[in-house]
């Protein structure tokens, strides 16, 4: 089956570690994105992809950091330095089709900070 | 800077009504799509609206899109328990940001509780 695949689903992290968020995709789509949810808020970009080895920061990209080295994959870290990183992020791709660019979403990973 | 609307943020209404969720936006844009959010779930995309005077249609659910405006709208025909969840528009924000990826723009979403 195609689709998206987030892991964990749930990650708990100490104040002034750094984690690492998974986000694989086998759709073939060239971008993939980063969002965080905050509870009864929409959606804000965090990062973005449009091709292998190269992303663009969203509109909260402070103390996140991301990369892509495969079309596949595109990992996500919440470093020390994102001082209110509790939240559900979710990780999206799409493709370009004709003028519809939908994207797609994966299951996301709550993260909450003991 | 492109800032999207939504209202009612929540609305609680009875299987069988009919009722109108809004979204508003403030700057020039191409394209909006509508998703539906569980509990606790990811985003399902449920319409992808792309010219003015656009309406679709699937099941009891009918998005249109007044691009004049800036204006979209979900309308519930007969609502029933299962429609309900959090809908969110999200609106491409391409124009506004340059590039050639959509930047979606996402409003604050429309908690729906449908009730028996």
């Amino acid at each position: 089956d195609g689709g998206i695949t987030q892991s964990p689903k749930y990650l708990f992290r100490k104040e002034g570690q750094n984690v690492t968020l998974s986000c694989e995709q086998n759709l073939n789509h060239d971008a993939m994105y980063w969002y965080r949810q905050d509870p009864g808020q929409g959606l804000r970009l965090i990062y973005y992809s449009q091709i292998v080895n190269d992303f663009q920061k969203g509109d909260i990209a402070e103390g996140y950091s991301v990369s892509r080295e495969k079309k596949e994959s595109f990992p996500l870290t919440v470093t020390s330095a994102q001082k209110n990183p509790t939240a559900f992020y979710l990780c999206a791709s799409s493709r370009r089709q004709g003028v519809v660019d939908t994207q797609y979403f994966g299951p996301g990973t709550r993260l909450t900070v003991l | 800077e492109l800032k999207v609307e939504q209202n009612p943020l929540f609305l609680s209404m009875q299987e069988g009504k009919n009722y109108t969720i809004y979204c508003n936006y403030s700057t020039t844009s191409d394209r909006l799509y509508w998703y539906r959010q569980d509990p606790g779930k990811s985003l399902e995309s449920l319409f992808v609206l792309l010219s003015n005077g656009a309406v679709k249609q699937e099941g009891r659910l009918m998005a249109s899109l007044d691009t004049k405006a800036r204006l979209s709208t979900l309308h519930i025909t007969a609502a029933v328990h299962d429609l309900s969840a959090t809908y969110f528009c999200a609106v491409d924000a391409r124009m506004n940001y340059g590039g050639a990826t959509n930047k979606l723009i996402f409003g604050t979403g429309t908690l729906l509780a449908v009730q028996p």
